[in-house]
């Protein structure tokens, strides 16, 4: 079975333009979060949906919002970028994401100028 | 809250060697979870564990073995005979019962393995 996708692998964007990321997960699974790894650093925790809904937010900018898909794939979006908002997004999905492993694409390396 | 410190930033080993990763956590919630992941140059978080906290029983696979001590609320990672391959950061994670799905992260420590 395929893993958890995310599209594009490579983004480069200008401050103040707005980008959106792209995520499927693994095949049954109903959960998606997303995640910002800044170079250097551990990932941070931005939201989670599961069946459609918010279940989680971490402490991101109202810039940051998401969406879930009837096919419980996901979206992020970014508005106004900022330059700090250059990292890799990786998006996770487990099956009914409460005690469940997460297992994490292979993320979106944004770049903004 | 929650925090996971994992003090190496950086290890270099030659090949063979033993290897210990430490990660040490903190949580008020007595139900909690606690994961390892590989990330490899390729940017891909690879899960490799994940213990509940009422089980403290150490496990290994093959090469890899995990301590948990509640005590010293750590949970240590070892590498037996280590392997080029091998290089790569590794993340000690922890997720608490009242946090939902959230997983805090450490800093993450860059193993590289020398031939």
């Amino acid at each position: 079975d395929a893993g958890v996708t995310q599209s594009p692998t490579h983004l480069i964007k200008t401050r103040g333009q707005q980008v959106t990321l792209r995520c499927s997960p693994i095949s049954g699974h109903k959960s998606v979060s997303w995640y910002q790894q800044v170079l250097g650093q551990g990932p941070q925790f931005i939201f989670q949906y599961y069946e459609k809904e918010e279940r989680g937010r971490g402490n991101f900018p109202d810039r940051f919002s998401a969406r879930q898909f009837p096919n419980y794939s996901s979206e992020l979006n970014v508005n106004a970028l900022l330059l700090g908002d250059s990292a890799l997004y990786l998006c996770a999905s487990s099956y009914a994401g409460t005690i469940e492993t997460q297992y994490f694409g292979p993320g979106t390396r944004l770049l903004v100028l | 809250a929650q925090k996971v410190t994992q003090a190496q930033t950086e290890i270099s080993v030659v090949e063979k060697e033993d290897v210990t990763l430490d990660c040490v956590y903190e949580t008020r919630d007595t139900t909690y979870y606690l994961f390892w992941y590989k990330q490899p140059p390729s940017g891909e978080l690879v899960f490799l564990i994940r213990r509940n906290s009422f089980d403290e029983q150490n496990e290994i696979s093959g090469r890899y073995s995990w301590n948990f001590q509640k005590s010293t609320s750590s949970f240590n990672f070892t590498i037996t005979a280590s392997q080029v391959v091998d290089s790569a950061v590794y993340f000690c994670a922890l997720r608490e019962e009242t946090s939902g799905s959230r997983l805090t992260f450490g800093e993450g420590t860059q193993l590289t393995v020398n031939p």
